[in-house]
């Protein structure tokens, strides 16, 4: 069965500090692969998106995800955060041709300390 | 393009009463999703629509709750009657495509608190 794992509730980060998220996914097939930030009383954003090429991928405010299918894995990182970049995040997979089509992990909440 | 557009951004009902919450799908999308947000259950799909068509309802709650999309411009949840473990933010997103391929486009969400 499909899912998606975000193993990390709450990370504490110093700003400027270097940051991963982790993402473990199950699927069957070659998985559509998207983080998505959300503020708070806000909707989800997409921060980046896997299809296929190139396993290292750029997103929007910085952020970079790498795809390694070895690991079924798809962290998110960013060399050095800012105190904005507090929120919640979210690595989905995409699954077309399923009920669900869209599988979305718990989220990791981050915090950024000045 | 304005996004997608959702309404109220805030509800407070009773619980017995009828709740319904309103979206506005961006322009040419033709997959329309409703989700559930809540500390305990995170975000949980509860219905799928694909060219007005609902695909899968598997999330929804119960009977309580149902979603209709009349055109491609417009979607409703009903919830009747509410009760207070509805209390959730519903978020609705679209799509261009038959979904799990694209990038979701979420609204700002509609909060609902069920007394």
């Amino acid at each position: 069965a499909q899912s998606v794992t975000q193993p990390d509730i709450h990370i504490t980060v110093s700003e400027g500090a270097s940051l991963e998220l982790r993402c473990n996914y199950s699927y069957g097939a070659t998985p559509y692969l998207f983080w998505y930030v959300q503020s708070p009383g806000q909707g989800l954003q997409l921060l980046l998106k896997y299809f296929s090429g190139d396993t290292l991928v750029q997103g929007i405010k910085g952020f970079e995800a790498e795809f390694k299918r070895s690991q079924s894995s798809f962290n998110l990182r960013k060399p050095s955060v800012h105190w904005s970049d507090a929120a919640e995040y979210f690595c989905a997979v995409g699954a077309p041709n399923t009920g669900n089509q869209f599988y979305f992990g718990t989220g990791t909440s981050l915090t950024v300390i000045p | 393009d304005a996004g997608v557009i959702q309404s109220p951004r805030h509800e407070v009902t009773e619980m017995g009463q009828e709740v319904t919450l309103r979206c506005k799908p961006i322009s040419g999308h033709n997959s329309l999703f409703w989700y559930r947000q809540t500390m305990m259950r995170g975000l949980e799909l509860l219905i799928y629509f694909n060219n007005n068509v609902p695909i899968d309802d598997s999330g929804m709650p119960e009977d309580r709750f149902s979603a209709k999309m009349p055109n491609a411009s417009f979607s409703t949840l009903k919830i009747q009657p509410s009760e207070p473990r509805d209390s959730a933010v519903y978020f609705c997103a679209s799509t261009l495509g038959a979904g799990g391929t694209g990038e979701l486009f979420f609204g700002e969400g509609s909060r609902l608190t069920v007394l």
